[in-house]
């Protein structure tokens, strides 16, 4: 069965690095999202990615953040200076454009910033 | 305001019983879609269960069932004959159908604990 996979699992990095997070969404998906999971806390849209460019985009996605699809597989999201505060599980999840429009999500990396 | 609010932070139920996690939320889409995750200690985040608000039968998967309640606006999530290896956190979703992003709003979540 497809999946959503993502890499790496686990990321520590410095504070005031840049992260590249990276996902590659099923196949026949037209619809690509970054979550975020603060530890102990409730999962928080980012950004949705259609047709090449970002959807919508929450108050969370400042200027810090940006999204790539570099190519017709993959979909990352990037953190240019990384701050304590983004430590996070960040999931990707893809989907289309079917009755329910469900999310698949991927297993997630977790970020650890010090 | 919250648009999905699960009361329950925590919750114990018994192996073999049911057990009912609620759910409710707001919105004023005519469609929008409700969906309910579980997410174990490792991390991942497994698809439960969807309900749409044009369907007219409260879904069902396995042992697991929503009982769906449009007036009240609540999407309460029925877990049937627990067993161990659902310990874990249970997150409700809703997908709004007016944006055109079809991103999801979740809750607070509710951890659940079977007790052998």
């Amino acid at each position: 069965e497809p999946e959503v996979t993502q890499t790496p699992s686990h990321q520590v990095t410095q504070m005031g690095q840049e992260v590249i997070l990276r996902c590659v969404p099923i196949s026949n998906h037209l619809y690509f999202y970054w979550y975020r999971q603060i530890l102990g806390q409730k999962v928080e849209f980012l950004v949705s990615f259609y047709n090449n460019e970002i959807s919508e985009k929450s108050e969370i996605f400042d200027d810090q953040f940006s999204v790539e699809r570099p190519d017709g597989s993959n979909f990352t999201l990037k953190i240019r200076s990384t701050k304590l505060e983004d430590s996070a599980m960040y999931f990707c999840a893809s989907g289309f454009r079917d009755r329910t429009y469900e999310q698949y999500f991927g297993p997630g990396t977790r970020l650890t910033v010090t | 305001a919250q648009k999905i609010t699960q009361t329950q932070p925590g919750m114990f139920v018994q192996e073999k019983e049911a057990v009912t996690l609620d759910c409710t939320y707001d919105t004023s889409d005519q469609s929008y879609g409700l969906f309910w995750y579980k997410q174990p200690s490792s991390g991942e985040m497994i698809f439960l269960i969807y309900q749409g608000s044009y369907d007219e039968q409260n879904a069902t998967e396995g042992r697991y069932s929503l009982n769906f309640q449009k007036a009240r606006k609540s999407a309460n999530l029925v877990i049937s004959a627990s067993q161990l290896g659902d310990s874990a956190m249970y997150f409700c979703a809703m997908r709004e159908g007016g944006s055109g992003t079809y991103k999801y709003i979740f809750g607070t979540g509710t951890r659940l604990k079977v007790l052998a």
